[in-house]
């Protein structure tokens, strides 16, 4: 069964600051990863999709890589800002299901 | 607009009692998911559809039933054997494996409390 894991599991930061954030998943035969934004009492909103034959993806101040041998995707966030602050979870999809791990409580100070 | 409608957003369910959530999308998706989301946890999967009249068990099925009758409806039924039933119900839907992009969009949630 898939295990994902986000690391940490909370973050608090200075606005302006470069951020990681970890995700590692233990079986590496997925047909996408995708990272996630949710804000308090709301839904997910999708913030960036990468296909396994991808390595990166980039939106804006967002960047995302996939080393599906190694098991492990990065979100960076550059630039960060107090409206950056919420859940970022990432989920990786294998032939049937889609599996999350259990995310990222970012905070960035003004 | 084009998207995922969970309803209601808040619902209330006395002892022993069924409830249905509603999860309608009009994004021409053949996937389907239901998720539950306890407070501090990440998302479990509670069933999925990957096409019409057929749908699969995710890791706790237990005490919640689905119909998938038509691609744009996913209906959650949490029936009176879910122990503990309170929790944020989140609804996604995708295009489906082997169908290119497969990103999914998720609904805005409902939020059960027993009472």
């Amino acid at each position: 069964k898939q295990e994902v894991t986000q690391i940490p599991a909370a973050l608090s930061v200075p606005e302006g600051e470069n951020l990681v954030l970890n995700c590692s998943f233990t079986d590496s035969a997925i047909y996408n990863l995708q990272w996630f934004r949710q804000d308090p009492g709301k839904g997910l909103t999708s913030l960036l999709l990468i296909q396994s034959s991808q390595r990166e993806q980039t939106s804006g101040r967002l960047n995302a890589s996939l080393d599906k041998s190694s098991g492990r995707s990065t979100l960076y966030i550059a630039a960060s800002q107090p409206g950056d602050s919420a859940t970022y979870l990432c989920a990786v999809s294998n032939n049937n299901d889609m599996r999350f791990g259990a995310g990222t409580r970012l905070t960035v100070k003004p | 607009d084009g998207g995922i409608t969970q309803s209601p957003k808040y619902l209330f369910r006395k002892e022993g009692q069924n409830v249905t959530l509603s999860c309608e999308q009009n994004l021409n998706h053949d996937a389907m998911y239901w998720y539950r989301q306890d407070p501090g946890q990440g998302l479990r999967l509670i069933y999925y559809s990957q096409i019409v009249n057929d749908f699969q068990k995710g890791d706790i099925a237990e005490g919640y039933s689905v119909s998938r009758e038509k691609k744009e409806s996913f209906p959650l039924t949490v029936t009176s054997a879910q122990k503990n039933p309170t929790a944020f119900y989140l609804c996604a839907s995708s295009r489906g494996q082997g169908m290119g992009n497969t990103e999914a969009f998720f609904g805005q949630g409902t939020r059960l409390t027993v009472v």
